[in-house]
C-alpha cells in the first residue's frame, strides 16, 4: 500500500514569491494534516481536515497561507508571499480518523523549503 | 510556546549502553505518542498510551505514561546504531490536536 505523497520533495525560491506544496493522502483515510516543521523542533500543526472540512486550523497564518482538500481525498497548501522565516520542511499526514488514541498518524517524507 | 518539554535535547552514547529520555509537561494529555524520525523521513509513530502508569515495551524500547499524564519516558536497553535518530513526544490535548515536543537527537556509535 503507498504511503502518503508528497510533492515537490524540494523547493527554492526567492522570497515574495508564491509556492504550493501537494499532498495525497493513504486511500481510505479521511483526516489529513499539515505540519510545518522548523530545523531541530518538532512538528507544529497548520491546519487539519476532516474529509473536506477543516476542522482546525487555528495555528494557519492565514495571511499568507492557504490551504484546500476540495474532494476530501489530496490537499494543497500554499504559501503566497513567501518570507525568509517560511524556510522549512512542510509535512502532510493522514489517519484513518481525527482521534489520537487507537489511532495512528502516516506521514509523508516532506516537502523542504528553502526561501532566499 | 512548547507544551511538551523533552530532554535531553542531544544524546551521544556508545554502543550496548542504556538511555532514557524524558517528556515533561503541566499539561494533562488523553494520550501521548512517540515517535521516531530519521533524517530527510517523516516521524513514524513507535507506541501510543493512554492510561496513567501505563508501561509498553517495543523489543529493547521501554515505554511509561505519568501517572498524572502529564509526563512520559522512553528507555531503550543496549542501544544500536539502528536506533539513532530524532525521538519526539507528542501529547494529545483538547481536540484531538496533537502537539508535539521539541525532540531528542540520539546518537549511538558502534
Amino acid at each position: 500500500e503507498a504511503g502518503v505523497v508528497q510533492s515537490p520533495r524540494y523547493k527554492i525560491i526567492e522570497k515574495k514569491q508564491p509556492v504550493a506544496f501537494w499532498c495525497n493522502p493513504i486511500s481510505g483515510h479521511n483526516t489529513l494534516y499539515w505540519y510545518r516543521q522548523n530545523l531541530g523542533q518538532g512538528p507544529e500543526l497548520l491546519i487539519r481536515y476532516e474529509n473536506e472540512e477543516a476542522v482546525d486550523d487555528s495555528q494557519l497564518p492565514k495571511d499568507r497561507f492557504s490551504a484546500e482538500r476540495l474532494k476530501g481525498v489530496d490537499s494543497t497548501l500554499k504559501i503566497q508571499p513567501a518570507e525568509l522565516g517560511d524556510s522549512a520542511v512542510y509535512l502532510c499526514a493522514s489517519s484513518p480518523w481525527g482521534k489520537t488514541s487507537g489511532n495512528t498518524i502516516y506521514f509523508g517524507e516532506g516537502s523542504w523549503l528553502t526561501v532566499v | 510556546t512548547q507544551l511538551l518539554e523533552q530532554s535531553p535535547q542531544f544524546l551521544s552514547i556508545q554502543e550496548g549502553e542504556n538511555l532514557t529520555v524524558y517528556c515533561n509537561s503541566s499539561s494533562v494529555f488523553s494520550s501521548l505518542q512517540w515517535y521516531r524520525q530519521e533524517p530527510g523521513e517523516g516521524p513514524v509513530l513507535l507506541v501510543t498510551v493512554v492510561t496513567g502508569g501505563e508501561v509498553k515495551k517495543l523489543k529493547r524500547l521501554t515505554f511509561q505514561f505519568g501517572d498524572a499524564r502529564k509526563d512520559s519516558s522512553l528507555h531503550i536497553t543496549a542501544a544500536q546504531p539502528g536506533d539513532t535518530g530524532l525521538y519526539l513526544c507528542a501529547g494529545e490535548t483538547s481536540g484531538s490536536r496533537l502537539t508535539f515536543g521539541e525532540g531528542t537527537q540520539l546518537t549511538v556509535n558502534p
